[in-house]
């Protein structure tokens, strides 16, 4: 079946290191998202793509990148994690008619 | 920019009676998706209904049912027969009809079901 799939699903991580967080779906969706989960915000986008080489900043992209080699992969980076990047992540697929497929989320705390 | 409310951070209902979650939304587009999703303790989300707003009739999928009021830019959802699986983080969540395609999420209504 097809998926999406996210790695590491927690990750402990100290003030200042670079982090990668890890999306892969087999679904060839076009479409690829990366959301951040925060009590009292719902998920805000950070990142998307379009399509491979197509990268787009959400509202709360700073701290944050992302690549689009290939269509099955958007990997997240946290060029110098904060505190503040303590969140859960999450990953999301789509086609241009449709909703969205998410992963089960990634668990990042910042120390 | 687009934006969507929901103004009920906690609900509760009895299990088997029925609950009605509120979302608003703002948009100056004339067509759009909304969703609602709905994510368990597993974390996962889940699409519980979707509506095209073109589309006058009301969605249903099964036990849930969504009141959309375009011109109010309303866009709540109903759960009848309340079940104990149904306790779960719900958001409600806006989409454009063409060019961007990324979705706005509200800030969720935890639902806890009593028994």
């Amino acid at each position: 079946d097809a998926e999406i799939t996210q790695s590491p699903r927690h990750k402990i991580t100290e003030t200042g290191r670079q982090v990668t967080l890890a999306c892969h779906q087999t679904w060839n969706h076009n479409n690829m998202f990366w959301y951040r989960q925060d009590l009292g915000h719902g998920l805000r986008l950070i990142h998307y793509s379009y399509g491979v080489q197509d990268t787009n900043k959400g509202e709360v992209s700073d701290g944050y990148s992302v690549s689009r080699s290939n269509t099955e992969d958007l990997p997240l980076t946290l060029e110098s994690a904060a505190s503040s990047q303590t969140s859960v992540y999450f990953c999301a697929s789509s086609i241009n008619t449709g909703e969205l497929f998410f992963g089960e989320g990634s668990r990042l705390t910042v120390l | 920019a687009q934006t969507v409310t929901q103004s009920q951070p906690e609900m509760s209902v009895q299990e088997a009676e029925t609950v009605t979650l509120s979302c608003t939304y703002d948009t100056s587009e004339s067509d759009y998706y909304l969703f609602w999703y709905k994510q368990p303790p597993s974390r996962q989300m889940i699409l519980v209904i979707r509506q095209e707003a073109y589309k006058q009739q009301n969605a249903t999928e099964n036990r849930f049912s969504v009141n959309f009021q375009k011109a109010a830019k309303s866009f709540s959802l109903k759960i009848s027969d309340s079940q104990l699986g149904d306790a779960a983080m719900y958001f409600c969540a806006y989409r454009p009809w063409g060019g961007a395609q990324k979705l706005v999420f509200g800030q969720g209504t935890r639902l806890t079901i009593n028994p």
